[in-house]
């Protein structure tokens, strides 16, 4: 099965900090992404990653930016931490062709105090 | 704006009962549909498919039904199960090499 891994399940932050929210997937999954989960918002697509060292901004990207140094590992991070970024943080991965979707990490809760 | 919409946020149903979620969509181009379940404090999970060629998918108690000219799926549970409590998500894509898009979720509560 494959396997995405999320660095914190729980993590609180102070406003202004620097914040990297880390992920790992060991599938070899070409795509990766990082999304947002907030209730009557559902999923918001933050960043995503089609490959190596490239990065597109999905639909919410301000305030955020996406680090892919290897295949394996797609980093979020806020750049300077505000309130209204308190959420659960989801990470996913994909092949390129996703016949079954995504599969999805046990999210990080980012709290910013 | 949201291309993918389900407009109940929440549903009850009583344990053995059949439970029925609605999604819509509004993007045309949308060719391939998924099920998402998610339990709190766990990323959500695959539960089933449905691509534009069919308009029923079955995987045991699990059935997604397309209604392609209404931009209209709907995820049936028979019977529902105090397990099956969770959050569903609905998600399409143009295509299955291209990006989804996420509902806003129901919540799904199965009353024992």
């Amino acid at each position: 099965d494959v396997k995405v891994t999320q660095s914190s399940r729980y993590l609180v932050k102070r406003t202004g900090e620097k914040v990297f929210l880390e992920c790992v997937q060991d599938m070899d999954h070409e795509n990766m992404f990082w999304y947002r989960q907030d209730p009557g918002l559902g999923l918001r697509l933050i960043y995503f990653s089609y490959d190596v060292k490239m990065k597109e901004k999905g639909d919410i990207p301000e305030g955020y930016s996406v680090s892919r140094e290897k295949k394996e590992r797609f980093s979020l991070i806020l750049e300077s931490a505000s309130t209204n970024q308190t959420s659960m943080y989801l990470c996913a991965s994909s092949l390129s062709t996703h016949i079954r979707g995504y599969t999805f990490g046990s999210g990080t809760r980012l709290t910013v105090v | 704006d949201q291309q993918v919409k389900q407009n109940s946020p929440s549903l009850s149903v009583q344990e053995g009962r059949i439970s029925i979620l609605n999604c819509d969509y509004t993007n045309s181009m949308f060719d391939y549909f998924l099920w998402y379940k998610k339990y709190p404090a766990e990323g959500p999970t695959f539960l089933i498919s449905i691509s534009s060629i069919k308009d029923k998918n079955e995987d045991g108690r699990f059935t997604v039904f397309l209604n392609k000219s209404a931009k209209h799926l709907s995820l049936h549970i028979v019977p529902s199960q105090p397990g099956d409590s969770a959050v569903y998500f609905c998600a399409a894509s143009a295509g299955t090499g291209n990006q989804f898009y996420f509902g806003t979720g129901t919540s799904l509560t199965v009353i024992p």
